[in-house]
């Protein structure tokens, strides 16, 4: 079956640039979403359509993606940034899939 | 401003049945696909169902297929999920989730609910 690959874990010092990235064949096809969450918390949808943000997140966070690899980009990194970030695609069988999560820590 | 009130989770033992809902609000509910993910504790996010906005298409997750249903009255803004033969494996706080676009689905999740949690013990 199809899966979505991300680092487990990323740091960045703070006001700092950071990508975390996803890996999958689904993603030739399909426009990748990213969501935000914070310990105890419910996801946030961060980025949709590979590149588009959700009214009220923060214009340091953007997409971007080429061939099976789909990004997240936070420019200048906040200390209220430290989360865990998921992607999410579908494939071409419909499956909805979910990257396993990166640890992000802002230093 | 929109609202997704989980109910239903708790504590069954391996083999029972649980009925998840989820009241909506703030929305045009009829008018928006739904969804169900879940997350065992410490773990990642996993898709579970779909459902579209009249109630006559839905999708689950090959793990989930056979034992859940998924279902809508939009008279009363609810969602559930129907879940039979629950694992062990089954144990995760179950998130209702709403569909970004409206109208048909984008498969994108755009608002969440805090959860409820499903544990699944002998």
């Amino acid at each position: 079956s199809s899966e979505l690959a991300q680092d487990p874990a990323v740091s960045v010092a703070l006001g700092q640039t950071v990508r975390i990235t996803c890996q999958g064949d689904s993603l030739r096809t399909y426009y990748a979403s990213w969501y935000q969450q914070k310990p105890g918390q419910a996801p946030v949808l961060v980025i949709y359509a590979k590149n588009k943000r959700p009214s009220g997140i923060p214009d340091r966070f953007s997409g971007s993606g080429s061939g099976n690899t789909a990004s997240l980009t936070i420019t200048g990194a906040q200390a209220e940034d430290e989360a865990d970030f998921y992607c999410n695609s579908r494939d071409s069988s419909g499956a909805v899939l979910f990257g396993g999560g990166t640890k992000l820590a802002v230093l | 401003e929109v609202q997704l009130v989980e109910s239903g989770g708790g504590l069954v033992q391996p083999g029972g049945s649980l009925r998840l809902s989820c009241s909506a609000s703030g929305f045009t509910f009829s008018s928006y696909t739904m969804h169900w993910v879940r997350q065992a504790p410490g773990k990642g996010l996993e898709y579970v169902s779909t459902i579209n906005n009249n109630g006559d298409s839905t999708y689950y997750a090959d793990s989930v297929k056979g034992r859940f249903t998924i279902s809508r009255d939009n008279s009363k803004n609810t969602l559930h999920l129907q879940m039979t033969s629950l694992r062990a494996e089954d144990t995760a706080v179950h998130y209702c989730v709403k569909d970004r676009r409206y109208g048909d689905s984008s498969w994108e999740f755009d608002q969440w609910g805090q959860g409820t949690l499903v544990t699944v013990s002998s």
